[in-house]
């Protein structure tokens, strides 16, 4: 199984709500990966989780929080987001944080903030 | 900026013709690996090149890194319809944190039946 899945496929939310995202691989992976990208551009990474640690955080607004349950799961919480927040979200996990592992990544989940 | 930068930023050709996109970056790198988005969805890995590799093969892809140049080419040969995608190169950069991958701008690859 290589697959990475993520829930939900697309999300409308208003700037109060609050809601998850949520990834999940099967592959033993212990790096997973949060990434935002818009239209047009190229993924912009915002979280990695390294053996279900935070390992890198790129200065993402407080009001993205992410969550590692376990090895195999990894969710983004969204609270008070705002409308240039809207884009798609990409979750991916490596074999291992390093230089020489390719990244699976997920479907996406695409995100409107109204 | 890390990131690398994709050459065209489009390409359109017919089916069975041939399709390269390049692909430069400034820093020393570890390794360059390519990936292919199709509209609106995730990226699929195609190909890893290591710095002390010159050429790779894997189907229909060739990739090429010149390291001196800091450039790597993506060919895809008797490109088909379903080849139409967004294409990135994306790099490990030997000073950058564990797990941060650059990834380019982005060629976008329309093929014509």
């Amino acid at each position: 199984d290589t697959e990475v899945t993520q829930t939900p496929k697309h999300l409308v939310m208003g700037m109060t709500n609050k809601k998850s995202l949520k990834c999940e691989q099967h592959m033993g992976h212990r790096a997973m990966y949060w990434y935002k990208q818009k239209a047009k551009k190229p993924p912009e990474l915002m979280f990695v989780y390294s053996y279900e640690k935070l390992s890198i955080n790129e200065s993402v607004p407080s009001r993205f929080s992410p969550e590692c349950p376990n090895s195999s799961l990894l969710n983004l919480h969204l609270h008070a987001l705002q409308p240039e927040d809207s884009a798609l979200y990409l979750c991916a996990s490596s074999q291992e944080i390093g230089r020489i592992y390719e990244q699976y990544f997920g479907p996406g989940t695409r995100l409107t903030v109204t | 900026s890390q990131q690398g930068e994709e050459d065209p930023q489009a390409l359109s050709i017919q089916e069975g013709e041939n399709a390269t996109m390049n692909c430069s970056y400034k820093t020393s790198i570890n390794n360059l690996q390519w990936y292919r988005q199709n509209s609106g969805r995730g990226l699929v890995h195609l190909i890893l090149i290591r710095s002390n590799e010159r050429e790779k093969h894997s189907g229909r892809l060739r990739v090429t890194l010149d390291t001196s140049k800091k450039s790597s080419s993506l060919l895809i040969t008797a490109s088909r319809a379903a080849d139409t995608a967004s294409y990135f190169c994306a790099t490990f950069d030997r000073g950058s944190t564990l797990g941060r991958l650059y990834f380019g701008r982005g060629t976008q690859l329309t093929v014509w039946p």
